[in-house]
């Protein structure tokens, strides 16, 4: 149940933004867009979410198009910390509904 | 404040075999989430509890269930293990509010032989 489209991989260079997209047409009026990140063999870690509006804040910024069927998730520095998968989920926002997380983006930042 | 805690960090079976995964939410935290994630792939959604009460499940056969105490700390256990059920085991836990993040711990490894 695939809600959401992502690159397998991406790279960037250090210290530049990392730019991650992700696609989500079928998404619905009352779905959020989240991000999470896997560090090699942790648990996911939350970045960041929102709805319609762009947000920010101290790890990344989101950009969402204004028919909402895809997004943008900005590193705006990337460090060689930040290499991970990075995973574009979209949910209502009650928790009352499956999240699927598919398998993201692989972003490697290289020195 | 301590995260999300499971145990154990890593387990060998055999298959047929039964196991039981433990996971100890963030304090406060009402919500436990189980996801299976095997080698190279995506995390799968395996169960969601919230007050003691399994409120979803997902597509995963019946030998996979679990449950959540009073504490809200929760197991998964899975009957009669097979070889694809090699993977590494991550509980969530979150508050039950709108635009609840989820946490999650380090997760258990279980190989099956």
């Amino acid at each position: 149940d695939a809600k959401t489209t992502q690159p397998p991989s991406m790279d960037c260079a250090e210290g530049r933004a990392a730019n991650l997209p992700c696609n989500h047409s079928t998404i619905s009026g009352n779905e959020y867009v989240y991000w999470y990140r896997q560090i090699h063999s942790q648990g996911p870690q939350y970045i960041i979410h929102g709805l319609k509006n762009n947000e920010t804040n101290e790890m990344a910024s989101l950009i969402i198009t204004e028919d909402r069927k895809s997004s943008t998730l900005i590193l705006p520095h990337a460090t060689l910390r930040d290499t991970a998968v990075y995973y574009c989920i979209v949910r209502t926002g009650t928790g009352a509904n499956n999240l699927f997380f598919g398998t993201g983006t692989r972003l490697t930042v290289i020195p | 404040e301590a995260g999300v805690t499971q145990s154990p960090t890593h387990l060998i079976k055999t298959r047929g075999q039964q196991v039981t995964l433990r996971c100890s939410p963030i304090s406060g935290h009402t919500s436990v989430y189980w996801y299976q994630q095997a080698l190279g792939l995506g995390l799968q959604f395996l169960l969601w509890y919230d007050e003691g009460e399994e409120r979803n499940r997902g597509n995963f056969p019946p030998r996979f269930s679990g449950r959540q105490f009073p504490n809200y700390s929760s197991e998964l256990n899975v009957n009669a293990l097979e070889l694809e059920d090699s993977a590494l085991y991550l509980c969530a836990s979150s508050l039950r509010r709108l635009n609840e993040k989820l946490f999650f711990g380090s997760g258990t490894q279980l190989s099956v032989l």
